[in-house]
């Protein structure tokens, strides 16, 4: 069945601290690959996303995720996190199904980051 | 530009009732997704719309819920009777195009007694 991985449920780091989480998905076709996130009483926002070119891409507020293909990875990097990284992030894939495109999320990961 | 609308933000019933959500998605955007997100878990697809038609409703419990977007804009989603698993938010989310980005509503959340 088509899915996304996300290996970590729950991470804590302080200020500073490198950050990096996982994501894999098991499907064989063409995808666009997302980050959303969720900040605390906020509602889910885009992050990053990826749809051909580049396999590094860059999004908001430092971020950068890398596609590897050949690992159906699409991991999120940040290299100085700071508390207001707080918040839930969710990696997201769309796998084309029946003439249109369709989002599957992984369970997400709780990020807390301490000054 | 005005994002997307849900309401009710908060809905507590008991097991059996009946609730409705509603969603008013971003002006031009065609397509507009129904998502349950239970704690702890990522946002599950419930019913997608391309304008008023359905293109994905394989996860909706048939049994107990419905959803529609009569006139290509707005939407609802109803569940009748709730049951316990039912608690969660339920997220409306509308795009422009197809291609997986979608604006996320405020979410509205139930819970069910």
């Amino acid at each position: 069945a088509q899915s996304v991985s996300q290996h970590n449920h729950h991470v804590i780091l302080s200020e500073a601290a490198s950050l990096e989480l996982g994501c894999n998905y098991s499907y064989g076709g063409t995808v666009n690959l997302f980050w959303y996130v969720q900040y605390p009483g906020q509602h889910l926002q885009l992050l990053l996303k990826y749809f051909s070119g580049d396999p590094l891409v860059k999004g908001i507020k430092g971020f950068e995720a890398e596609f590897i293909k050949s690992k159906f990875s699409f991991n999120l990097r940040k290299p100085s996190v700071q508390w207001s990284d707080t918040a839930e992030y969710f990696c997201a894939v769309t796998m084309f199904s029946g003439g249109y495109n369709k989002l599957i999320f992984g369970a997400g990961t709780r990020l807390a980051v301490h000054p | 530009e005005a994002g997307v609308a849900q309401s009710p933000r908060y809905k507590i019933i008991e097991k059996r009732q009946s609730v409705a959500f509603w969603c008013n998605p971003i002006s031009g955007h065609a397509t507009l997704y129904w998502y349950q997100q239970i704690l702890g878990q990522g946002p599950k697809l419930l019913i997608q719309f391309q304008n008023n038609g359905v293109v994905d409703d394989s996860q909706l419990p048939k049994d107990r819920f419905s959803a529609e977007r009569l006139k290509g804009v707005d939407s609802t989603l109803k569940i009748q009777p709730a049951k316990l698993e039912d608690s969660a938010v339920y997220l409306c989310a509308s795009s422009l195009v197809n291609t997986g980005e979608l604006f996320f509503g405020e979410g509205s959340r139930l819970t069910v007694l």
